[in-house]
């Protein structure tokens, strides 16, 4: 079965940090590009960041550049991280990775970031 | 950046409905144009890509159409499992962005 699986959410206080992992099953993760969207409660989709499949081009939202890096593992090519830096309350949200194609036909269940004291 | 605006926001409508949700684009995108549908609590599914494509499995029910700025997604008749909200997605350049939503409301 094709799927994504996301992992590392939590709760953090603001100004910290936290490190996403994506890991990719039932197809060949290295050859697809690969996108994080986030979406805040009771809000709508927001793009956050993209990673071609060398890792060689990445985009960012301007809302987290500076702030949010993109990464994926070249040793273990199922692997898909989002390190998030200064993170702040308006950061809460579901976030998810989707396989790009170059539209998101795969996505993960979603990890919840509480940012909050 | 491009601006996606969808219309209505939210609809109400009734199960046998026909229902058009429109998606206008800030400048041209070509055909670079997907529709999702999301339920509450899940993640969101590509019904449409390339603005009248349906994928694999999605129900003939669901059409997309339209290129450039302008671009729809009709449901033909509305069944009780579509009752979601729907987002449109340009895929011409980055960032890529999302319209607003549309939530479809059982009447």
């Amino acid at each position: 079965e094709v799927q994504l699986v996301e992992s590392g959410g939590g709760l953090v206080q603001p100004g910290g940090s936290l490190r996403l992992s994506c890991v990719a099953s039932g197809f060949t993760f290295s050859q697809y590009e690969v996108n994080w969207v986030r979406q805040a409660p009771g809000k709508g989709l927001e793009w956050l960041s993209y990673i071609s499949t060398g890792g060689t081009t990445i985009h960012y939202a301007d809302s987290v550049k500076g702030r949010f890096t993109i990464s994926r593992d070249s040793a273990k090519n199922s692997l898909l991280y989002l390190q998030m830096n200064s993170l702040r309350a308006e950061d809460t949200a579901v976030y998810y990775c989707a396989r790009d194609r170059p539209y998101m036909d795969v996505w993960g269940k979603g990890t919840t970031v509480t940012v909050s004291s | 950046d491009i601006q996606m605006t969808q219309s209505p926001s939210s609809v109400s409508a009734s199960v046998g409905d026909r229902v058009t949700i429109t998606c206008r684009a800030s400048q041209d995108i070509g055909s670079w144009l997907a529709w999702y549908q999301q339920k509450p609590g899940k993640a969101p599914k590509l019904l449409i890509d390339a603005g009248s494509s349906l994928q694999s499995g999605v129900p003939s029910r669901f059409s997309g159409s339209g290129s450039g700025t302008d671009f729809t997604l009709t449901i033909s008749s509305l069944q009780p499992e579509d009752f979601a909200t729907y987002y449109c997605q340009q895929a011409n350049s980055f960032p890529l962005t999302f319209g607003g939503g549309t939530k479809l409301e059982i009447k």
